[in-house]
């Protein structure tokens, strides 16, 4: 499947912080995810875009879809301690079978 | 709504055995994939269903891996025999046929092989 470089690899914040990672392709994509995955758990949606340049918030957190459709970033603002996990981009590409994922954003924040 | 169910939570094994995962997706949902989590890693897919026939398998390592999803609902996905690289966590995910995006994940299956 096609490479999606995601980054940082990791961040180690303190609560309050705003936090931003992003995730690129070489590839161009349908949609893009944001999935957090906490230990011992599956991943769990956060927000989907479907549209080039489609800005869309949940809560805390903003992504947003490249107007290229080969990158999407996510920030989540004022983090707290229960926004630890990895964070994972994920792409759809115009085969639409399935979703390729990149190798997560290791979030950690301290009290 | 119940969320995709997976069993056993782990599993330990010896090199050169075999094991199986068993995978029940949310109810409705034609579509199931298998992927698999090294540590470290984000999910690699090995195969997709759709109902009980076969999207893609181009990443299952079909020497040792196989997939069936007999009526179209539950899934099993064997490993024979098992090496060592295959130590990994081993998600199942579905999701409603004719949309894209998210998919609904199960909690996973840690497999140790030693």
């Amino acid at each position: 499947g096609q490479q999606l470089n995601q980054s940082p690899q990791s961040m180690f914040i303190q609560e309050g912080e705003d936090v931003s990672m992003n995730c690129t392709s070489s590839s161009i994509f349908n949609t893009w995810l944001w999935y957090k995955q906490e230990p011992g758990e599956g991943p769990v949606l956060l927000i989907a875009l479907y549209k080039a340049g489609e800005l869309t918030s949940n809560g805390r957190l903003t992504a947003q879809f490249g107007i290229t459709r080969k990158d999407s970033f996510l920030n989540i603002s004022a983090s707290i301690p229960s926004d630890v996990g990895i964070y994972f981009c994920a792409g759809l590409s115009n085969s639409g079978y399935a979703l390729n994922f990149g190798k997560g954003t290791s979030l950690l924040v301290t009290p | 709504e119940a969320g995709v169910a997976q069993s056993p939570r782990y599993k330990i094994i010896e090199k050169r055995q075999s094991v199986a995962f068993w995978c029940n997706p949310i109810s409705g949902h034609a579509t199931l994939y298998w992927y698999q989590q090294i540590l470290g890693q984000g999910p690699k897919l090995l195969i997709q269903f759709q109902n009980n026939g076969v999207v893609d398998d181009s990443q299952l390592p079909k020497d040792r891996f196989s997939a069936e999803r007999l009526k179209g609902v539950d899934s099993t996905l064997k490993i024979q025999p098992a090496k060592l690289e295959d130590s990994a966590v081993y998600l199942c995910a579905s999701r409603y046929s004719g949309l894209a995006g998210g998919l609904d994940f199960g909690p996973g299956t840690r497999l140790l092989v030693l």
